[in-house]
């Protein structure tokens, strides 16, 4: 199947700062991926939508200032948080649609942001 | 909200016995889809049921759809210790979005 990569998997950080994290298709072009969060024992709640070469569609709810997603190539999209603070603390997740069929998910392995 | 309810939360079962779990939606589908994940890990796919679709197999595996219900379940039979995890629906729906479930926890006793 479809590999998604996603980096880093751990990341502590001091409040105020950003974090990117990236999320890579390996093996297939994904023209769009997924953002997700998850609180522990929680379900994923969709972020939002990255298309490759236009803007991200968020979610209601979700601040597009404080979750900057870049989906610049066919294989990369980013997510950075900016100015983190401890609420953000989470587990982040991005998926991407299979080149073939288009509708199955792939998913990286998740990030768990800690914000002190 | 689209997010699908799931039930039960959690579910605790001998090795061996059978597993079900149900997913109901709100809106209009594409196709529904069911994913497990092990704690703190990416979730995996494990089964999609299209919309024009009742039922599907595979391997251990037996979804059901109801569209007219707006409801599927996840049928795990002759359940092992490895099947322990969390196991979200997926719909997906006509807009390109993907919407999970609340998730039902799964645990398999030796």
């Amino acid at each position: 199947g479809a590999v998604v990569s996603q980096h880093p998997s751990w990341v502590i950080c001091k409040s105020g700062t950003s974090v990117k994290i990236e999320c890579r298709s390996l093996d297939f072009q994904a023209t769009t991926m997924f953002w997700y969060r998850q609180f522990p024992k929680q379900s994923l709640m969709l972020m939002a939508t990255s298309n490759e070469g236009s803007k991200a569609t968020y979610e209601q709810g979700v601040e597009k200032d404080k979750f900057l997603i870049n989906h610049a190539s066919l294989t990369l999209s980013t997510l950075t948080v900016t100015s983190a603070h401890p609420e953000d603390s989470s587990f982040y997740i991005c998926s991407a649609k299979d080149g073939s069929t288009n509708e199955k998910l792939f998913f990286g392995s998740g990030t768990q942001l800690s914000v002190l | 909200s689209q997010q699908g309810e799931e039930d039960p939360q959690a579910l605790s079962i001998q090795e061996g016995e059978n597993a079900t779990m149900n997913c109901s939606y709100k809106t209009s589908i594409n196709n529904l889809q069911w994913y497990r994940q092990n704690s703190g890990r990416g979730l995996v796919h494990l089964i999609l049921i299209r919309s024009n679709e009742r039922e599907k197999h595979s391997g251990r595996l037996r979804v059901t759809l109801d569209t007219s219900k707006k409801s599927s379940s996840l049928l795990i039979t002759a359940s092992r210790a490895a099947d322990t995890a969390s196991y979200f629906c997926a719909t997906n729906l006509p807009g390109n979005q993907f919407y999970f479930g609340t998730g039902t926890s799964l645990t398999v006793i030796p």
